[in-house]
């Protein structure tokens, strides 16, 4: 079946230490995305991709960056963590309909 | 700019209570509104959608109306049970500007009791 993974699931890292989240999609869909999940703020944009090579800042993109060189594949790294990027983050894609598949989420602790 | 607002939680009910969970939304274009469930220590799911107004989406026992002159997609059941306790999240995405990420609520979490 196909579906979207992450890993890894948790992660706990150092300020300032570089830390790269994976996401993997099975679905051949052209549209990825970033989101971070923080109580009180439900789920906020991170960085999209409409395609191969294609990649956009979300609302809450600064830190953060994203590379997309095949289709399956969007990893997101935080260049230099810091603790206000503790959360938890999940992976979404789609088709051209709009509705998302979401991945399981990884729980970053950044200490 | 487009934005998604949600009734706070928690809300506590009782099996077989009717559920019902506020969603208003502002947008700029003419959005498509979905509701999402996340159980705990999992990913959101698609609960059900909407395309344009009028349209009822439902699954599950849970439907909701998209309502152009309110702004509204409030999420209902008729019959709410332990198993649908979780975090209810709203939200839209906006075709008419291209943009197909989705704006969300904050989440609304629901306690069913038996």
């Amino acid at each position: 079946d196909a579906e979207i993974t992450q890993s890894p699931r948790h992660k706990i890292t150092e300020t300032g230490r570089q830390v790269t989240l994976a996401c993997h999609q099975t679905w051949n869909h052209n549209n990825m995305f970033w989101y971070r999940q923080d109580l009180g703020h439900g789920l906020r944009l991170i960085h999209y991709s409409y395609g191969v090579q294609d990649t956009n800042k979300g609302e809450v993109s600064d830190g953060y960056s994203v590379s997309r060189s095949n289709t399956e594949d969007l990893p997101l790294t935080l260049e230099s963590a810091a603790s206000s990027q503790t959360s938890v983050y999940f992976c979404a894609s789609s088709r051209d309909n709009y509705e998302q598949y979401f991945g399981p989420g990884t729980r970053l602790t950044v200490t | 700019g487009n934005s998604v607002t949600q009734m706070e939680g928690p809300v506590t009910l009782s099996e077989e209570a009717f559920l019902t969970i506020n969603c208003t939304y502002t947008a700029t274009g003419y959005p498509s509104l979905f509701w999402y469930v996340q159980y705990p220590g999992e990913g959101l799911q698609l609960l059900l959608k909407a395309t344009k107004a009028d349209d009822k989406g439902s699954n599950k026992g849970f439907e909701a109306t998209y309502r152009k002159e309110t702004t509204s997609f409030h999420l209902e059941k008729g019959s709410v049970q332990v198993s649908d306790s979780a975090v209810y999240f709203c939200a839209l995405s906006d075709r008419d500007t291209g943009r197909r990420a989705l704006t969300f609520g904050s989440g609304t979490r629901l306690q069913v009791q038996p």
